[in-house]
C-alpha cells in the first residue's frame, strides 16, 4: 500500500517561513495528483491546496493563496508546501494526502491515503 | 469556501443505527456527486470510508453506507460497534479547484 511521511514540522514566529515535505514509499508520487490538509489544535479538517500528478496546475483555499506554495519533485517522490507570512491561525497538524486518480489531469476529490501529519505551531 | 455543516454530536448504543448529515449548497455538495467521509480516531490520520457518494473502499466494514439529498449528504452506521467511536468529516468538491470539509461530527457509542 505504501507510506507517506511529513516532515519540517516545528516552532515558528509570526511573518516567519517554514517549508513541510511529504515523502512517499512504496507507491510512485508522479502518478497521483496530492492534496495538503491541515487540523488546527482541537478543530476540523481544512483543505489547503492541490496539485495535479504532473504539476502542471494547483489551488489553495482563500485562507492560504498568495501565502502558501505547493510544489512537487517527482524524481524524488517528495511533495512540497512552502509557508510564508505565517500567522497564528496557521498552527495545525498538517497532513498530504493523495488523490487516487492516476495519470491524469483532474482529480478525483477525495483523499484515499494520508500521512501521520506533522504539527506547525506559530508562535512569538 | 463556507464549511459544510454537521451536527458536532451524535450519540447511539451498540447495535444501533446511526445516520449522520451533511449540509451544503447548491455550489458544492448540491452540485457534485464527490462527497467523501472520513473516520478519525484520536491522535490518528483521518481514514477514508466512503467516497463518491456512496461508494465504499475496500477494507471499509458494509455497515458503512452513504446517499445525498439535494444539498446534504448522509452516513449511515448500522449495528454500531465500540470501535465506531470517532469523529466523522464530510468533504465536497466545491468548484472552481476548490474543496471544502464539513465541522466534524463526534460519535460517541454509548
Amino acid at each position: 500500500q505504501g507510506q507517506l511521511v511529513e516532515s519540517g514540522g516545528g516552532v515558528v514566529q509570526p511573518g516567519r517561513s517554514l517549508r513541510l515535505s511529504c515523502a512517499a514509499s512504496g507507491f510512485t508520487l508522479s502518478s497521483y495528483g496530492m492534496h495538503w490538509v491541515r487540523q488546527a489544535p482541537g478543530k476540523g479538517l481544512e483543505w489547503v491546496a492541490v496539485i495535479w500528478f504532473d504539476g502542471s496546475d494547483k489551488n489553495y483555499a482563500d485562507s492560504v493563496k498568495a501565502r502558501f506554495t505547493i510544489s512537487r519533485d517527482n524524481s524524488n517522490n517528495t511533495l512540497y508546501l512552502q509557508m510564508n507570512s505565517l500567522r497564528a491561525e496557521d498552527t495545525a497538524v498538517y497532513y498530504c494526502a493523495r488523490d487516487p486518480r492516476q495519470f491524469s489531469g483532474w482529480p478525483s476529490w477525495y483523499f484515499d491515503f494520508w500521512g501521520q501529519g506533522t504539527l506547525v505551531t506559530v508562535s512569538s | 469556501q463556507s464549511a459544510l455543516t454537521q451536527p458536532a454530536s451524535v450519540s447511539g448504543s451498540p447495535g444501533q443505527s446511526i445516520t449522520l448529515s451533511c449540509t451544503g449548497t447548491s455550489s458544492d455538495v448540491g452540485s457534485y456527486n464527490v462527497v467523501s467521509w472520513y473516520q478519525q480516531h484520536p491522535g490518528k490520520g483521518p481514514k477514508l470510508i466512503i467516497y463518491e457518494v456512496s461508494k465504499r473502499p475496500s477494507g471499509v466494514s458494509n455497515r458503512f453506507s452513504g446517499s445525498k439529498s439535494g444539498n446534504t449528504a448522509s452516513l449511515t452506521i448500522s449495528g454500531l460497534q465500540a470501535e465506531d467511536e470517532a469523529d466523522y468529516y464530510c468533504c465536497s468538491y466545491a468548484g472552481s479547484i476548490t474543496m471544502v470539509f464539513g465541522g466534524g461530527t463526534k460519535l460517541t457509542v454509548l
